[in-house]
């Protein structure tokens, strides 16, 4: 089991630019997250999804969008690259409520 | 909305020593409460959780954390340190979003070096 695949590992990006960080599970989980991780502020909810076409906001939406078309993948897009956009995106799954989430290995993004 | 507060966002600890990283809830209902580890350049890994029961919770690598609702805490200790030990460290709380959505509600972490 490969668990939850991120891609790229790391990106450079001009203000302005555009870019999709992608997320695949093959774990067959309803649930999906996006999380960004700055220092010393913990993760911060991007969006979620509980299902294949079901997503929504989470507490930082603003600057992303997402989309579920199939239940293994949770692409994350960034239109308009902002320098507050620099972080560490972390996408997870899981199973079920409550259950553990299970963490991708994270992409770092610089935006310049 | 629930929260959780981490005492200390850098812990240094001899190897053999024991290790405890403080964590304090705020929740208006019966928390849900987990302690993840993230280790370098690496996403989060359950170590352990609550949810209901038995309040002394045992998770992997020897780590367990005591649920104490009159504290509002759930501290995790490990009796002796191992240097692999050494990661970053988060508490966090399960939250109920206005969509009925639960979320987890992570801490800003706590940073645990262990010298030889």
């Amino acid at each position: 089991n490969a668990g939850v695949t991120q891609t790229p590992k790391f990106r450079i990006l001009k203000i302005g630019q555009s870019m999709t960080l992608q997320c695949t599970q093959d774990m067959n989980h309803n649930y999906m997250y996006w999380y960004r991780q700055d220092p010393g502020m913990g993760l911060k909810l991007i969006y979620y999804s509980v299902g294949a076409g079901i997503t929504d906001k989470g507490e930082v939406p603003n600057g992303y969008n997402v989309s579920r078309s199939t239940t293994e993948d949770f692409p994350l897009r960034l239109e308009l690259a902002a320098p507050s956009q620099t972080s560490v995106y972390f996408c997870a799954s899981r199973a079920a409520r409550l259950e553990k989430l299970f963490f991708g290995s994270g992409t770092q993004l610089s935006v310049l | 909305a629930q929260s959780v507060t981490q005492l200390g966002s850098h812990v240094s600890v001899s190897e053999g020593a024991l290790v405890l990283l403080r964590c304090n809830y705020s929740s208006s209902v019966p928390p849900y409460l987990f302690w993840y580890v993230q280790y370098p350049n690496q996403g989060l890994q359950l170590l352990l959780k609550y949810t209901t029961g038995a309040t002394l919770v045992k998770g992997i690598n020897g780590f367990e954390a005591e649920f104490k609702k009159s504290e509002t805490s759930f501290h995790l200790t490990k009796p002796s340190a191992h240097m692999s030990d050494a990661a970053e460290y988060f508490c966090a709380v399960s939250d109920l979003m206005n969509t009925g959505f639960q979320k987890l509600v992570f801490g800003t972490g706590t940073r645990l070096l262990v010298s030889p």
